[in-house]
């Protein structure tokens, strides 16, 4: 079964510009997760859809990132203006919406120069 | 709101030796639990969760936690460890009701001696 896949693996900017990440979920997973994670912390949700509906977003910088999960399945996470502080990996993950955990892709690494 | 507290940022361990990773959670409703580890350059893996049932339960590459409703804990434990358990591992909790949304401790950066 293939896994999470997320591209690109890394990705070096500079400040004020924009960048994108596109996450395809483990086939059948109706949730997904977009996780930041700062280095030497744990992983921080920004967003959850659920099929296509955002389930939370609570955390997610609004007036610089969005998300959007077009048809249920892929997803793409867009972050404008960029700031050095958004330095980070971006985990996306996916999962049945149920107990039995989430699934992680490997990651972007994101730097902001 | 859940959290999930791990109070040691990095446990050094001898090869073949016993260790326990420390998780306690905070929540007013019920919740599942869970241990990922991280590899290096790599996305979470899942070692273990807890649902209900029995509280010890056994993982993947010999890893085990216990439930302990009353002290709010869920320790990982390995009784031999080898070098490549050398890695970060993350506790995470959601509520056994509603939207599954994970929420991760710190981690606990485990280095294994040789």
């Amino acid at each position: 079964e293939a896994g999470v896949a997320q591209s690109p693996r890394y990705k070096i900017i500079e400040k004020r510009q924009s960048v994108a990440f596109w996450c395809n979920p483990i086939s059948g997973h109706a949730t997904l997760y977009w996780y930041q994670q700062i280095l030497g912390q744990g992983p921080k949700l920004l967003i959850q859809f659920q099929n296509n509906g955002v389930v939370d977003d609570s955390q997610l910088p609004k007036d610089r990132f969005s998300a959007e999960r077009l048809k249920g399945v892929d997803s793409t996470l867009k972050i404008q203006p960029a700031k050095l502080e958004d330095s980070a990996v971006y985990l996306c993950a996916s999962s049945f919406g149920d107990s039995g955990g989430a699934f992680f892709g490997q990651g972007t690494r994101l730097t902001v120069v | 709101a859940q959290s999930v507290t791990q109070l040691d940022s990095q446990v050094p361990v001898f090869e073949e030796a016993p260790v326990e990773l420390r998780c306690n959670y905070s929540s007013s409703v019920s919740v599942y639990l869970f241990w990922y580890v991280q590899y290096p350059n790599q996305g979470l893996q899942l070692l273990l969760k807890y649902l209900s049932g029995s509280t010890l339960v056994k993982g993947i590459n010999g890893f085990e936690a216990e439930f302990n409703k009353s002290q709010t804990s869920f320790h990982l434990r390995k009784p031999s460890v080898h070098i490549s358990d050398t890695a970060e591992y993350f506790c995470a909790v959601t509520t056994t009701s509603g939207t599954y949304k994970y929420i991760f401790g710190t981690g606990t950066r485990l280095k294994v001696l040789a």
